[in-house]
């Protein structure tokens, strides 16, 4: 079982609000990643980190912001929710090199926004 | 442009029979191919990862085959049980960038009825 968590599972809130997605792993990987994941779409990664004070968009634009300031942690936040932010966001890890290890993920968050 | 191509995108098949599923890619240059399955709701898990001089590979139940010429992989599930219901990811990482990028396929959504 990967020592990645995110909470919280489930979110449904109102369209304006601000909301934060929490990712925490306990592996000490330097680094981690958001993607974002549409029913039956494949992912696409949001955003990226390669360590402490490191962040990167990805491919897929996003009004999402986020923030390394521990290794631990790589929250997400979007400043004011929209219907069209309704999605399932997932975080995962890594160890500095990428291509040759796993990549664990959390068990995601699905954001509904109404 | 880098692509991940998987077939079929849904199959239902009886528990205990076979059944195989693929994976076309067009990533260059190429690092690895990964296969992941994913339950409904949670993250990906890696079931294999393959190299380029690596032509197939098992675990347990699950063997996955690459042709690094012909730019295919499959992923041959035996015994099928219930709980290989899930979606079976096919993600390609190239070796173009410090990140590793990952290239993810749509995936296959495969149902075991009893």
């Amino acid at each position: 079982e990967a020592d990645i968590y995110q909470t919280p599972r489930y979110l449904v809130i109102g369209t304006g609000k601000k909301i934060t997605l929490e990712c925490s792993q306990t592996m000490g990987h330097d680094k981690m990643y958001w993607y974002q994941q549409d029913p039956g779409m494949e992912l696409h990664l949001i955003h990226y980190s390669y360590g402490v004070n490191s962040t990167e968009k990805g491919d897929l634009s996003s009004e999402s912001t986020v923030s390394r300031i521990r290794t631990e942690h790589f929250p997400l936040t979007l400043e004011s929710a929209r219907p069209s932010h309704t999605s399932q966001y997932l975080c995962a890890s890594s160890v500095t090199d990428f291509v040759n290890t796993e990549a664990f993920f959390g068990q995601g968050t699905r954001l509904t926004v109404v | 442009k880098n692509q991940v191509e998987q077939s079929p995108q849904s199959l239902i098949i009886l528990e205990g029979k076979n059944c195989t599923l693929q994976c076309n890619y067009t990533v260059s240059p190429f690092s690895n191919l990964r296969w992941y399955k994913q339950d409904t709701g949670r993250g990906p898990v890696s079931l294999t990862i393959m190299t380029f001089s690596e032509n197939t590979k098992s675990n347990g139940r699950y063997t996955a085959t690459l042709d690094a010429d012909t730019k295919q992989s499959s992923l041959h599930i035996t015994a099928s049980q219930l709980s290989d219901s899930a979606s079976y990811i096919c993600v390609v990482s190239d070796r173009g960038s410090t990140l590793g990028r990952l290239y993810f396929g749509r995936g296959t959504q495969l149902t075991v009825w009893p």
